[in-house]
C-alpha cells in the first residue's frame, strides 16, 4: 500500500520560495498516471493546487499557476512543490496525493494522501 | 471554472440517525465528482467516487447519487466516528483541473 509524506521547512519568509517534497513508498512514483498537491489554509476549506500526469505533463489551479511547479525526481520516487514569491495567504498544510486505483482499473482520483505539512509564512 | 457549493454549512445530528449532505455544481460535471471525509487533525480520505462508487473499505452507510450538477452523499445510521467535515471535489478532463466544494461540517447533536 502506497504511503506517503510530506517535509519541508515549517517557516518561509514572504517574498521567498517554499519547497516541499513528498517521499512515496510502498509504490514506484513511474507506476502512477497522476499524483497531486493540495493545501488547507488553517480553519479553511481545501484548495486544489495541481497535478502532474505520468506523461511529464503538470496543470496547476489558475489562481496559483504564475508561481506553482510540480516536479517528480523517478531517482528518488519523490514528489516535489515550489511556490515561489509567497505571502502569508500561502500559510496552509500541504498535502501530496497518489492515484487511487479504481474498481474499473483507473486512476482518475487522489488518494490516498500523505499526513500533511503545516508551513507558515512570516517574517 | 466550476464552482462547487456545498449545503448545508453545518449539520448537527444525533448517532443512529440519517445524514444528507448537498453539493451543486455551476456546470455540469457528469458523474466526475468525489466525496472526503476529514476528521480533525488528519488528512481526507475518499469516500465515493464517480459520484456513486464507494472506495475501498468504506462502509456500506456510506452512498454517494447524483449526475450532472447535483450530488448527494448520505450517511445512514451514523456512527461517533462519522462526524466530521465532508468536502465534495469535481475533476475536469480538459483542462485537467480539480475543484473542491467549501465543506459540510457534520456535528453531534
Amino acid at each position: 500500500q502506497v504511503q506517503l509524506q510530506e517535509s519541508g521547512p515549517g517557516l518561509v519568509k514572504p517574498s521567498e520560495t517554499l519547497s516541499l517534497t513528498c517521499n512515496v513508498s510502498g509504490s514506484s512514483i513511474t507506476s502512477g498516471y497522476v499524483w497531486g498537491w493540495i493545501r488547507q489554509s488553517p480553519g479553511k476549506g481545501l484548495e486544489w493546487i495541481g497535478n502532474i500526469y505520468n506523461s511529464g505533463m503538470a496543470y496547476y489551479n489558475p489562481s496559483l499557476k504564475s508561481r506553482v511547479t510540480i516536479s517528480v525526481d523517478r531517482s528518488r520516487n519523490q514528489l516535489s512543490l515550489r511556490v515561489k514569491s509567497v505571502s502569508a495567504t500561502d500559510t496552509a498544510i500541504y498535502y501530496c496525493a497518489s492515484p487511487y486505483l479504481d474498481a474499473n482499473g483507473l486512476q482518475n482520483w487522489l488518494a490516498p494522501w500523505g499526513p500533511g505539512v503545516m508551513v507558515t509564512v512570516s517574517s | 471554472e466550476t464552482v462547487l457549493t456545498q449545503s448545508p454549512a453545518s449539520l448537527s445530528l444525533s448517532p443512529g440517525e440519517r445524514a444528507t449532505l448537498s453539493c451543486r455544481a455551476s456546470q455540469s460535471v457528469g458523474a466526475h465528482l468525489a466525496w472526503y471525509q476529514q476528521r480533525p487533525g488528519q488528512a481526507p480520505r475518499l469516500l465515493i467516487y464517480d459520484a456513486s462508487s464507494r472506495a475501498t473499505g468504506i462502509p456500506d452507510r456510506f452512498s454517494g447519487s447524483g449526475s450532472g450538477t447535483d450530488f448527494t452523499l448520505t450517511i445512514t445510521n451514523l456512527e461517533p466516528e462519522d462526524f466530521a467535515l465532508y468536502f465534495c471535489l469535481q475533476r475536469s478532463d480538459w483542462p485537467p483541473m480539480n475543484t473542491f466544494g467549501q465543506g459540510t461540517k457534520l456535528e453531534i447533536k
